[in-house]
């Protein structure tokens, strides 16, 4: 299958900085990124839907201007968690889907900790 | 409202055969997708039913019914790295995926 690089794979920050999550598709072009959230023995919650070029749709609940993502290529897409505090710490999860895929791959995750 | 529901958690025998069942109701159906997921890992994929049927993949058989809202997962000759959660999800008419909250399955020897 097709690979989807995440990094970094875990992070600790301080609450109040800001941490950036990058997702790669390798060997394909993702037209389409997705990013989740997954807390503790939870399943996955879609928290945006980006599009190469275009704004990030979110889902109801999740906040843009805390959330920051970007899709500026079509193998690069990144996830901004501003002013971070401890719930925000949680596993965060991207995957990529090509123009003709039917799957979308999906990243290592991110597990972050906000202390 | 959509819904995805499967056990939360299951248990089996090394070598053994396991089925996990997943119902869903969600506006609109184009797809069902299964994912094992091993903890502190992202999901993996295993299987994708759109027609009503049986698909086989090694010892990972999937099966959709759409009449009935209604998917298995079935893992046969059980190893105990098969131990994971499961997830269900379904791709709605806006083809978003809906997730199950997943099942835990528990391979003893």
């Amino acid at each position: 299958g097709a690979v989807v690089s995440q990094h970094p794979s875990w992070v600790i920050c301080k609450s109040g900085t800001s941490v950036k999550i990058e997702c790669r598709s390798l060997d394909f072009q993702a037209t389409t990124m997705f990013w989740y959230r997954q807390f503790p023995k939870q399943s996955l919650m879609l928290m945006a839907t980006s599009n190469e070029g275009s704004k990030a749709t979110y889902e109801q609940g999740v906040e843009k201007d805390k959330f920051l993502i970007n899709h500026a290529s079509l193998t690069l897409s990144t996830l901004t968690v501003t002013s971070a505090h401890p719930e925000d710490s949680s596993f965060y999860i991207c995957s990529a889907r090509g123009d003709r895929e039917i799957e979308a791959f999906f990243g290592q995750g991110t597990r972050l900790t906000v202390v | 409202g959509q819904n995805i529901d499967q056990p939360t958690e299951m248990t089996a025998t090394e070598g053994a055969i396991v089925q996990i069942n997943c119902t869903y109701q969600t506006s609109g159906f184009n797809g069902l997708f299964w994912y094992q997921q091993h903890a502190g890992e992202a999901p993996t994929f295993l299987s994708y039913n759109v027609l009503d049927g049986l698909e086989e993949k090694g010892r990972f058989s999937s099966f959709l019914s759409r009449s009935k809202g209604y998917s298995y997962l079935l893992l046969k000759e059980l190893q105990m790295k098969d131990s994971a959660s499961y997830l269900c999800a379904v791709k709605d008419s806006n083809y978003q995926l809906i997730w199950g909250a997943g099942t835990k399955l528990i391979i003893k020897p």
